[in-house]
């Protein structure tokens, strides 16, 4: 099972800053096969960025992807209010399972 | 844009079956390339898929719940659905359905798996306790 761990925890910013959050795999993820999704409370989970860098469908630009083998990133350029979520990361490299970071929670500080 | 809505109880005893269904609208199970399955999400937890099915009725489980899993899909009423049996309290949670995209699974003496979810439904929360 390949573990992802994201980094940090918790990232409280206000609007208009930088976000910048880290996903790390316990073993190469094969290829660039990670996607991002932000969650908000009581909501299901919406896919943002997929093949690690590939804006899904109606996402903002200011979100953006990085990264390949065991490290990745998502950034998002400038925080607007609706912003303010929790983020996971989600391997799919060719694993017998398919798996999820622990999330990163990004508040408003 | 299709949609994806779970249904089922909310309600599970300990050491009964858990039974879900996730009704696809606006997209036909059997005419398109993508695969279908489960995620849950205990209470202020994270989440787990669950498995997927294809409209061909080939199913892909998560290696840790396959002893209790049985995931199937029923192309006539665009609709497929989750038993997960031998609950207790740790199978608490949020399970949404959801498309997944991507590309095939490549199977040999495993299977691996290439996909995300890019659609999901609300999710529906099943609690077990007596």
């Amino acid at each position: 099972e390949i573990v992802l761990t994201q980094s940090p925890a918790t990232l409280s910013l206000s609007s208009g800053e930088r976000a910048t959050l880290s996903c790390r795999a316990s073993q190469s993820v094969s290829g660039i096969y990670l996607a991002w999704y932000q969650q908000k409370p009581g909501q299901a989970p919406r896919l943002l960025i997929y093949d690690a860098s590939s804006r899904a469908t109606g996402v903002p630009d200011r979100f953006s992807g990085s990264g390949s083998g065991t490290d990745f990133t998502l950034t998002i350029s400038r925080l607007e209010p609706e912003d303010f979520a929790v983020y996971y990361c989600q391997q799919y490299g060719g694993s017998p399972q398919l798996t999820f970071g622990g999330g990163t929670k990004v508040e408003i500080k | 844009q299709p949609q994806l809505q779970e249904s089922g109880p909310g309600l599970v005893k300990p050491s009964e079956t858990l039974s879900l269904t996730c009704t696809v609208s606006g997209d036909s199970i059997n005419q398109s390339p993508y695969y279908w399955g489960w995620i849950r999400q205990p209470p202020g937890k994270g989440l787990e898929w669950i498995g997927t099915v294809f409209y061909s009725g080939t199913t892909y489980y998560n290696p840790s719940l396959k002893s209790r899993l049985t995931i199937s899909v029923d192309t006539s009423k665009n609709q497929f659905s989750l038993k997960l049996n031998s609950v207790t309290a740790a199978d608490t949670a949020v399970y949404y359905c959801a498309r997944h995209s991507g590309y095939p699974p490549y199977c040999g003496d495993d299977c691996y798996f290439y996909w995300y979810f890019d659609l999901w439904g609300r999710g529906t929360l099943v609690t077990a306790s007596s």
